[in-house]
């Protein structure tokens, strides 16, 4: 149980284009995802929290308009880099909190991104 | 806001010895403390997780405990493999909130 995917999971893009990346809670609902950074040898960053029915918070730093979050049922998030340039070249991870589990948080398969 | 600090920041062992992970954690408020192993290029996964409402919990050779007054707790894994060997994340949150979490500890296990 507990499995959360994400697609795709490994994407590269022109710059200026814009790239939309999946989350999805497979066996159990989650009212709230998260979005995070990762760069290579460096710890999670926090992007921001999606609530289902709701805005997301953004962290401090991250632009809401460049990465738009969409959480439009209890098992879909989407994450959308709009307008890609090179230094958004990362590995993004989503994670899921189980709504039925309290605050255990799931983590998907991350989606490597590559602006050409 | 809550601040996690992790050491050490790698850590090499033979195989079979244990190895001890330690983070303390700076808001009193915090109550929930998740450990994830991530192996390159992969995701995290939860190994195992404590809450504040005991001081230690145990799963086969992984082991945690946690120090409420002191703020800190510690990752301790025994017997040792290379299969063992990754980056591990300590995490901590207070009950619904994000997580905060360490930067990392990367373990290596040689045979």
């Amino acid at each position: 149980g507990a499995v959360v995917s994400q697609h795709p999971s490994w994407v590269i893009c022109k710059s200026g284009t814009s790239v939309k990346i999946e989350c999805r809670s497979l066996d159990f609902q989650a009212t709230t995802m998260f979005w995070y950074r990762q760069f290579p040898k460096q710890s999670l960053m926090l992007m921001a929290t999606s609530n289902e029915g709701s805005k997301a918070t953004y962290e401090q730093g991250v632009e809401k308009d460049k990465f738009l979050i969409n959480h439009a049922s209890l098992t879909l998030s989407t994450l959308t880099v709009t307008s890609a340039h090179p230094e958004d070249s990362s590995f993004y991870i989503c994670s899921a909190r189980d709504t039925g589990s309290s605050d255990t948080q799931y983590f998907g398969p991350g989606t490597r991104l590559t602006v050409l | 806001g809550e601040n996690v600090e992790q050491h050490p920041s790698t850590l090499s062992v033979q195989e079979g010895d244990s190895a001890v992970i330690k983070c303390t954690y700076s808001d009193s408020a915090s109550n929930y403390f998740p450990w994830y192993k991530q192996e390159l290029g992969k995701r995290p996964q939860l190994i195992i997780d404590i809450r504040s409402n005991v001081g230690e919990k145990k799963d086969q050779r992984i082991a945690v405990t946690l120090n409420k007054t002191a703020k800190h707790f510690s990752l301790h894994i025994t017997e040792t493999q290379p299969e063992d060997s990754a980056v591990y994340f300590c995490a901590a949150s207070q009950g619904y909130s994000t997580l905060t979490f360490g930067k990392g500890t990367m373990l290596l296990v040689s045979p």
